[in-house]
């Protein structure tokens, strides 16, 4: 069946970078984009933006734009994406999520999701 | 300050009947966008309950339906039993900023 696995916990300082992966099974990796969503503690989901894993083009929301950086490895159906200049607001659980089968802009399935703290 | 308004709460009794709110505009929902629904459990991912403002995918019980008309959409919830508490979000997308829009969640309580 499809799974979406993504990297463990980070703890990183303000201005350090984080790279959290998401390792997939199941399906064509190369049919399906991938999105990032966070949701800060207390907060609602936010969109990140997504790749392409065929060509690896990437959309970023403006937001984010200078600051991410998402890529894939095809040859292990793994996804990335490195957040830099880390900001305490920043602390977050991280998200990838695949493009649904019948509707690109619906989510599912979602990995289990990635705690990342930025502490001092 | 969210693209898509919901309400921050919404509560039933088991058994009764919800519905819940998302208020979009002419970039968004009005433009045609579809919509798509999540249930949010603490410490677990979203869960995709209904896409393209009323599709169910498969294994989301029949009490879970979507809806919608001119720039709104709704999510009912039939026969609500107590494992339904979580926070349910809308999501669209948006012409004018380009970019995926979800609503601020929905807090649902049963009773």
């Amino acid at each position: 069946q499809v799974q979406v696995v993504q990297s463990g916990a980070e703890v990183k300082k303000p201005g350090a970078s984080v790279k959290v992966s998401c390792k997939t099974s199941g399906y064509m990796f190369t049919g399906y984009y991938m999105h990032w969503v966070r949701q800060a503690p207390g907060q609602g989901l936010e969109w990140m933006g997504w790749i392409n894993p065929n060509s690896g083009d990437t959309k970023y929301e403006q937001k984010f734009q200078g600051r991410v950086t998402m890529t894939r490895d095809t040859s292990i159906t793994t996804g990335y994406m490195e957040l830099r200049s880390l900001r305490s607001d920043d602390t977050a659980v991280y998200f990838c999520a695949r493009s649904h089968e019948n509707d690109f802009w619906a989510f599912d399935p979602w990995g289990q999701g990635t705690l990342v703290t930025v502490s001092s | 300050q969210s693209v898509l308004t919901q309400p921050p709460s919404v509560s039933g009794a088991p058994g009764q009947r919800v519905t819940i709110s998302c208020t979009g505009s002419s970039s968004n929902i009005g433009a045609g966008h579809d919509v798509h629904w999540y249930q949010k459990l603490p410490r677990t991912a979203p869960k995709l309950l209904i896409y393209g403002k009323t599709n169910r995918p498969s294994g989301v019980p029949d009490r879970f339906s979507g809806s919608y008309s001119a720039t709104s959409a709704s999510l009912a919830i039939t026969g609500l039993q107590a494992e339904d508490e979580a926070d349910y979000y809308c999501q669209s997308y948006d012409s004018s900023l380009s970019a995926v829009v979800f609503g601020g969640g929905t807090k649902l309580t049963v009773l």
